[in-house]
């Protein structure tokens, strides 16, 4: 069993819409990682968390540590914002996780 | 803005060879990592480093695989004798307290 569940594996979308993706797992974390991989491989991490909401821009990230689940969300969604989104768990110390990503494409 | 550098962006090498992957990571960092992401696969954890020691290696990161900080801006991470498997592409990241990681853009090993 994966560690770290996300859904959808992958979504199309038109510009403008709004845009969640989920993340599950089932191992107590110190922390919730999300990532962004653009098509040419490199990774930027967008959040890190370990209770309640951030935002930054068009992304807010929430967690519930109770269900062990975090969402991702994107409002206003743009062409740019086609990429894998990849939720990472941190269990304690310093191994992370990592989900298997969402592809996410947005249509103009 | 600072950012994380890896060299060299592809690295081909025959099956038994030594590999050294280089990262520099940005320089008021403490906490290092490398990770590998096999073509169509996850990203996989394969070591930390603080302190100019392991903090915390996978089950990937065997006697195969050592890292080291030469000096006071280079981490790398040593293939010994790479296998065919070992193809991916492997990232170094580093982080200012241990919490938010900075990728570098990674380096694409092929072992033929």
């Amino acid at each position: 069993k994966n560690e770290v569940e996300q859904s959808p594996q992958n979504l199309t979308a038109q510009e403008g819409e709004f845009i969640t993706i989920n993340c599950s797992y089932s191992v107590g974390i110190s922390a919730l990682h999300w990532l962004q991989q653009h098509p040419g491989g490199g990774i930027v991490s967008l959040f890190m968390l370990s209770s309640g909401k951030k935002k930054h821009g068009r992304l807010i990230a929430t967690i519930n540590i109770q269900e062990k689940h975090s969402s991702l969300h994107i409002t206003a969604s743009h062409p740019r914002d086609s990429a894998v989104y990849i939720c990472a768990v941190q269990p304690g110390d310093d191994k992370i996780i990592f989900g298997k990503g969402t592809r996410l494409h947005i249509l103009p | 803005e600072p950012e994380v550098t890896q060299t060299p962006s592809h690295q081909v090498t025959q099956m038994g060879q030594e590999v050294i992957l280089r990262c520099v990571p940005i320089s008021n960092h403490l906490y290092f990592y490398w990770y590998r992401q096999i073509l169509g696969q996850k990203v996989e954890f394969l070591v930390s480093f603080y302190n100019n020691e392991i903090s915390e290696k996978s089950e990937i990161f065997d006697d195969q695989f050592s890292v080291e900080r030469p000096d006071g801006s280079n981490f790398t991470l040593k293939i010994r004798s790479t296998k065919l498997e070992d193809s991916a592409m492997y990232f170094c990241a580093s982080s200012v307290t241990g919490d938010t990681q900075y990728f570098g853009p990674g380096t694409r090993l092929t072992v033929l």
